[in-house]
């Protein structure tokens, strides 16, 4: 296992078409979260997973974003409806919390370009 | 609130000097707390971590940071700076009790010179 996977890496695509993003965690890891990141911003939190369930989504999910981890393994984020202000870097991260509590590990992202 | 705070958006240092990245906390429970170094076009990398065992911590390339509660701050420190730490750095924690999700503070530009 060589750690979190993002595929795609990028994606350009046209304002009002769906898009989909695909994350492979650490495969022991029990949470995975989703983070968006756009230029010179820190990243900002967007959902996360205990497993199969969705224990917390942000704000800043609006009903075009959904999110799920069947089987509490891979996870996908879709955005329907695309937008300009989608444009960002999402990231995936996973960590293993159990009675300590231990870091997450980041993919390298999946460049989201709506044109 | 919950809440982390990077005192510094951009830091300037020559190379050989030392490094200071400020980063304040605020939690009601005990945090862990961690660093994360971005380079341009590359995905986060965890730098140190602190979960209540010793305070100072020691990363690697040389970097580590000293937990003090009684002024609720995380700094990372380096003695000797190298061009190759040129990079974003982010203060990151776990501020609840449940560890619920990474609470990103806004991030510190580290700039280094000849």
């Amino acid at each position: 296992d060589t750690g979190v996977s993002q595929n795609p890496r990028h994606k350009i695509t046209k304002r009002g078409q769906n898009v989909t993003f695909r994350c492979d965690p650490i495969s022991e890891h029990n949470r995975l979260y989703w983070y968006r990141q756009t230029l010179g911003q820190g990243p900002e939190f967007l959902t996360y997973f205990q497993n199969e369930a969705q224990l917390e989504k942000s704000r800043l999910l609006s009903d075009r974003f959904s999110a799920e981890r069947p089987k509490g393994s891979f996870s996908t984020l879709e955005i329907q409806r695309t937008e300009q202000g989608d444009s960002a870097m999402y990231l995936c991260a996973s960590s293993l919390v159990s009675g300590a509590i231990t870091e997450a590990f980041f993919g390298q992202g999946t460049r989201l370009t709506v044109v | 609130a919950q809440s982390v705070t990077q005192l510094d958006s951009h830091v300037s240092v020559s190379e050989g000097t030392p490094v200071l990245l400020r980063c304040n906390y605020s939690s009601s429970y005990s945090p862990s707390l961690f660093w994360y170094v971005q380079h341009p076009n590359k995905g986060l990398q965890l730098l140190l971590k602190y979960t209540s065992a010793a305070t100072l911590v020691k990363g690697i390339n040389g970097f580590e940071a000293e937990f003090k509660k009684s002024e609720t701050s995380f700094h990372l420190t380096k003695p000797s700076a190298h061009m190759s730490d040129a990079a974003e750095y982010f203060c990151v924690g776990f501020l609840t009790g449940t560890a619920s999700k990474l609470t990103f503070g806004t991030g510190t530009r580290l700039q280094v010179t000849l």
